[in-house]
């Protein structure tokens, strides 16, 4: 079975400042899909930025990066130009490709970001 | 478009009790599933469905029922509360043809059990 490990319970970033978040996964699947979301105070689950695992191009959107590493099963997370707004829990998500069977995400335990002025 | 609505937004329930948390999406989407987030823990999958009439087990599919009726539609029950489901549970929606969406999340229910 998959699993997805994120090893920081919390961390802290000076604002403007670069932070990054690990996440590493289980699996013996070629073909998959990583994903990164951030839960703010609201409590509302953000997609911040996907990944495909055949695509060898880290993805990036905007101020959020990934570090891909397949080999190494692992999807860091780097957000530069820390802002205030960044600050939230962040999980790391793992999607399988099964042909649409399932289409179950399994997530790490977070990581809870916090930005300091 | 409202995306995935999820009632009620908190409820405080007494132990034995059974009550039903609501979850409704206008993207037509085949998938949806249930979550239940716990500190330390991330978000655990519940109970999920590929389409109309089609339900599987998650992770912790003990102590809740589910049934999907329509496309849109898709209930969880608590058949008797236990102040170990005390959570925050999210339903969340996808297209199936595609893994590379993600999921669209309701903004939760905050269960409380006393």
């Amino acid at each position: 079975a998959q699993t997805v490990t994120q090893s920081q319970p919390e961390m802290s970033v000076q604002e403007a400042e670069t932070v990054t978040l690990s996440c590493t996964y289980d699996t013996s699947e070629s073909d998959y899909y990583l994903f990164w979301y951030k839960q703010p105070p609201s409590r509302q689950m953000i997609l911040v930025i996907r990944q495909e695992a055949y695509k060898q191009q880290n993805a990036t959107e905007n101020r959020f990066s990934v570090n891909f590493q397949k080999a190494a099963k692992s999807f860091s997370l780097k957000i530069s130009d820390s802002q205030l707004g960044d600050a939230a829990m962040y999980f790391c998500a793992y999607r399988r490709e099964d042909g649409g069977a399932t289409n179950k995400l399994i997530f790490g335990t977070g990581t809870l970001l916090a930005v300091q002025p | 478009n409202a995306g995935v609505t999820q009632t009620p937004k908190f409820q405080v329930l007494k132990t034995g009790q059974s009550m039903t948390l609501q979850c409704a999406q206008d993207m037509n989407h085949e998938y949806m599933s249930w979550y239940r987030q716990d500190p330390g823990m991330g978000l655990r999958l519940i109970h999920y469905s590929v389409g109309a009439g089609i339900t599987d087990q998650g992770e912790v599919p003990n102590g809740y029922n589910v049934s999907r009726s329509t496309t849109e539609d898709f209930p969880l029950r608590l058949l008797s509360a236990a102040p170990s489901q005390t959570s925050v549970y999210f339903c969340a929606s996808s297209y199936s043809w595609d893994r590379n969406y993600g999921y669209t999340f309701g903004s939760g229910t905050r269960l409380t059990v006393v």
